[in-house]
């Protein structure tokens, strides 16, 4: 079964409004980290936070930990037709200290203009 | 600033053909991670190199083969193909550090079997 499980799988909203996407997992942890993925492009790189933190700012980018409900949020503020993209989480299990990266099946965010 | 550099970004085979697929990662990065994203899938881990020996093993089948040279960078063979081997097949490299590492990725290969 998947590590990650990212919720909801598709989200679309209008130019300005925020999103929220979601990840559950199963083990613990070493860290977690968000990566955006355009259609059929390269995964890049937008927050990790780390098992003993439980938010994080970068940008319009807002994350959350919940280590005890093995979850985390992925906030986009005030998002922009840009922001359209597929949103992973993945994880580092903590028994394997980044060694291997398991991603959820992703959000695939929709930003109208 | 440098990024992992993969090659060739797209590449066409016929089923029962050989495939080599190159990864260079980001400079005095010494792990490397091989991925593969079926279509509408997440990435799945396939293998990964610290080092140049092979650190992590995942659901990689036995027709592919990996390995990390001594200039760090990595090649993942792959043959006797079958249709369900078409994917987009990325790269990462990582520099391990304290609290878990940040891998960068690369553009992808994408791999498409006839």
């Amino acid at each position: 079964s998947q590590q990650g499980e990212e919720d909801p799988q598709a989200l679309s909203i209008q130019e300005g409004e925020n999103a929220t996407m979601n990840c559950s997992y199963k083990t613990s942890i070493n860290n977690l980290q968000w990566y955006r993925q355009n259609s059929g492009r390269g995964l890049v790189h937008l927050i990790l936070i780390r098992s003993n933190e439980r938010e994080k700012h970068s940008g319009r980018l807002r994350v959350t930990l919940d280590t005890s409900k093995k979850s985390s949020s992925l906030l986009i503020t005030a998002s922009r037709a840009a922001d359209t993209a597929s949103y992973f989480c993945a994880t580092v299990p903590e028994d394997n200290y980044g060694q291997n990266f398991v991603f959820g099946p992703g959000t695939r965010l929709s930003v109208l203009p | 600033a440098a990024g992992v550099i993969q090659s060739p970004r797209h590449l066409i085979k016929e089923k029962r053909e050989t495939a080599t697929l190159k990864c260079y990662p980001i400079p005095r990065h010494d792990t490397v991670y091989w991925y593969q994203q079926g279509p509408g899938q997440d990435p799945q881990f396939l293998i990964s190199f610290y080092e140049k020996m092979q650190s992590d093993k995942g659901s990689i089948p036995d027709r592919f083969s990996a390995q990390q040279f001594s200039d760090y960078h990595s090649e993942l063979n792959m043959s006797s193909l079958e249709l369900g081997d078409s994917a987009l097949y990325f790269c990462a490299s990582s520099s391990p550090g304290t609290g878990g590492t940040e891998a960068f990725f690369g553009q992808g290969t994408r791999l498409t079997v006839v």
